[in-house]
């Protein structure tokens, strides 16, 4: 059974470019959901979809945002990068209900210079 | 909203010896709660999780945690770390009661020194 696949896995961009990172769910998983993980600041949840509607939302500004198509897999984007975007960008996916147990993507790790 | 507090972003700890990292969370009616490890260079992985029954989990590899509903915390332990237990442990609680968001810690480093 495949795991979270997340593309690209790393990538540079310079500040006012805008950035598209894929993530591929676990066959099976309904949801997916989006964190970024910064030395300072841990993981902080950006958005979860299910059934390509937006279920949660972070904190984060209107720079960031995500959708999911039919067959679950999700995009994010964020547009007009500035250097505190630069974090390692995690997917995570899970099956529908409570207790959602989420198993993650080895993430894609933005810089931006 | 709910939060999780890891208070120790690193730990030394000498391999063979015993370790508890620390997690407390914001008080709720009723929590899940889990335990992620990351590997270097890798995604997070469920360690355990408490749902319900038990306060006591356990994970396949040696660790454990307690659900202390009193005192809100949630603290992982094992008795005896393996120099391959060094990663970064992160500590989630989601409320099943409201919008099911698992909320992360900022975790904590598990450094085994020889």
């Amino acid at each position: 059974k495949a795991g979270v696949t997340q593309t690209p896995r790393y990538l540079i961009k310079t500040r006012g470019q805008q950035v598209t990172l894929s993530c591929s769910p676990i066959s099976g998983h309904r949801s997916v959901s989006w964190y970024q993980q910064t030395p300072g600041q841990g993981l902080q949840f950006l958005f979860e979809y299910f059934s390509e509607t937006q279920r949660n939302k972070g904190n984060f500004p209107g720079r960031f945002s995500g959708r999911q198509f039919s067959n679950s897999r999700s995009e994010m984007n964020v547009s007009t990068l500035e250097l505190g975007d630069s974090a390692l960008y995690l997917c995570a996916s899970s099956l529908i209900g409570k207790a959602n147990v989420l198993t993650f993507g080895a993430g894609s790790r933005l810089t931006v210079l | 909203a709910q939060s999780v507090t890891q208070l120790d972003s690193q730990v030394p700890v000498f391999e063979e010896a015993p370790v508890e990292l620390r997690c407390n969370y914001s008080s709720s009616v009723s929590v899940y709660l889990f335990w992620y490890v990351q590997y270097p260079n890798q995604g997070l992985q469920l360690l355990l999780k408490y749902l319900s029954g038990s306060t006591l989990v356990e994970s396949i590899n040696g660790f454990e945690a307690e659900f202390n509903k009193s005192q809100t915390s949630f603290h992982l332990r094992k008795p005896s770390v393996h120099i391959s237990d060094t990663a970064e442990y992160f500590c989630a609680v989601s409320d099943p009661n409201r919008d099911d968001k698992i909320i992360f810690g900022k975790g904590t480093r598990l450094h085994i020194l020889p």
